[in-house]
């Protein structure tokens, strides 16, 4: 199988404070991960790619001093929401994609997702 | 214009039926396709993944790709209450982004 988790699963914090989301790679390597987030009744909308040991990779509009992005491994990924606002409250989704091994290497595999709530 | 074009639906059919959906796409760089499923306030979960043009089946699930008209579908036959969700195809080129329809809805009545 190819199993990505996420923790937390859901969170409610305070405006101005900050919120680290962890997706990890269960029985696979990921060079590459990726952060999205979903709005109701909509598709997913691409935040920033991550790979393994260097800089993430931002969206056009996404603010990357805002949403930091750590990949310290090739199976764990996290996205901190610094400051975090109501605005920011989304569901945030992050996937994984192979390093190696069978003919999906293109393909991305989602964690459960993370519902974080800014009051 | 969209990359990739989906019907959002909503989509309701009667428990038993076969389910057509599809998506169009414009970029002639997308090789790869899948098909997600997405329940309520869940990740989306991969059904199905092709590279090539042609059919591909797995189960109750039947991916089809006609790369010549740009043109992707999924089929679900004897269709289950189990299978109400949101379809999002997806595609990419090698090394590329996801590229994501808007999602189909589907309901399937018992």
């Amino acid at each position: 199988g190819a199993v990505v988790s996420q923790h937390p699963s859901w969170v409610i914090c305070k405006s101005g404070t900050s919120v680290k989301i962890e997706c990890r790679s269960l029985d696979f390597q990921a060079t590459t991960m990726f952060w999205y987030r979903q709005f109701p009744k909509q598709s997913l909308m691409l935040m920033a790619t991550s790979n393994e040991g260097s800089k993430a990779t931002y969206e056009q509009g996404v603010e990357k001093d805002k949403f930091l992005i750590n990949h310290a491994s090739l199976t764990l990924s996290t996205l901190t929401v610094t400051s975090a606002h109501p605005e920011d409250s989304s569901f945030y989704i992050c996937s994984a994609r192979r390093t190696s091994g069978r003919g999906d290497l293109e393909t991305q595999y989602f964690g459960p997702g993370t519902r974080l709530l800014v009051l | 214009q969209k990359e990739v074009e989906q019907d959002p639906g909503p989509l309701s059919v009667p428990e038993g039926a076969i389910v057509s959906l599809n998506c169009t796409y414009s970029n002639s760089a997308f090789q790869y396709f899948m098909w997600y499923r997405q329940y309520s306030r869940k990740g989306p979960e991969l059904l199905m993944y092709t590279y090539s043009s042609g059919n591909k089946e797995d189960g109750r699930f039947t991916a089809q790709v006609d790369k010549s008209s740009k043109y992707i579908s999924l089929f679900i036959r004897d269709s289950q209450p189990s299978d109400s969700a949101t379809y999002l195809c997806a595609m990419s080129a090698r090394g590329g982004k996801l590229i994501f329809g808007q999602g189909t809805e589907l309901s399937v009545k018992p």
